[in-house]
């Protein structure tokens, strides 16, 4: 069974533009999750959807959106991007159900200049 | 807010030698997973504790949820270069799919 995919692996953007990262979870689980990691603050959450809805959300700002298809595929939109916003954003799959293992794709290295 | 501190933050042994990370919250997680990360490479889920003195052993790995389940440890034992990466604990609250994790502890295991 593949893995979580994630794409592009790497992106260079500058400050005010927006950048769209895709995430294909594995085959069969309807839940993704969204993470930013940074050197300083570690791992944090951003949100989460679940058939095609946004079941959770972290604390950031509205800069940060997503969305889920009905293949349970799912994109992160970062607008008027900040230098801050220079991270791993990785996502992870799950069926969607309390307590059960999430499985994290390789991540998206975003470098904002 | 649930916060999940880790220590130590980095961590640098010989071969052979033992260690023990450390997770520790004051709140309450309904469960705890330890996960391991590489350079370039999401996390890895190593094992998962949902039950309070659970302990659990993988291989060299020997992972233990705190009585109150606000706390766990992972030890390796006989460590080998190949344990070398980020060891990552995430807590869950309740019935929420959403993860805390905490810093994380770089560990370099020296040949």
């Amino acid at each position: 069974k593949a893995g979580v995919t994630q794409t592009p692996r790497y992106l260079i953007k500058t400050r005010g533009q927006q950048v769209t990262l895709s995430c294909s979870p594995i085959s069969g689980h309807r839940s993704v999750s969204w993470y930013q990691q940074t050197p300083g603050q570690g791992l944090q959450f951003l949100f989460e959807y679940f058939s095609e809805t946004q079941r959770n959300k972290g604390n950031f700002p509205g800069r940060f959106s997503g969305r889920q298809f009905s293949n349970s595929r799912s994109e992160m939109n970062v607008s008027t991007l900040e230098l801050g916003d220079s991270a791993l954003y990785l996502c992870a799959s799950s069926l969607g159900r309390p307590r059960e293992t999430q499985y994290f794709g390789p991540g998206t290295r975003l470098l904002v200049l | 807010t649930q916060l999940l501190e880790q220590s130590p933050q980095f961590l640098s042994i010989q071969e052979g030698e033992n260690l023990t990370v450390y997770c520790n919250s004051s709140s309450v997680f309904s469960s705890l997973q330890w996960y391991r990360q590489e350079p370039g490479e999401g996390p890895v889920l190593l094992v998962t504790v949902v039950t309070g003195g659970e302990v659990k052993k993988l291989k060299r790995l020997t992972f233990q949820f705190g009585d109150a389940r606000k706390d766990s440890s992972l030890h390796i034992t006989a460590a080998q270069p190949g344990d070398t990466g980020l060891y990552l604990c995430a807590g869950a609250a309740g019935s929420a799919r959403q993860l805390t994790f905490g810093s994380g502890t770089q560990l370099t295991v020296l040949p």
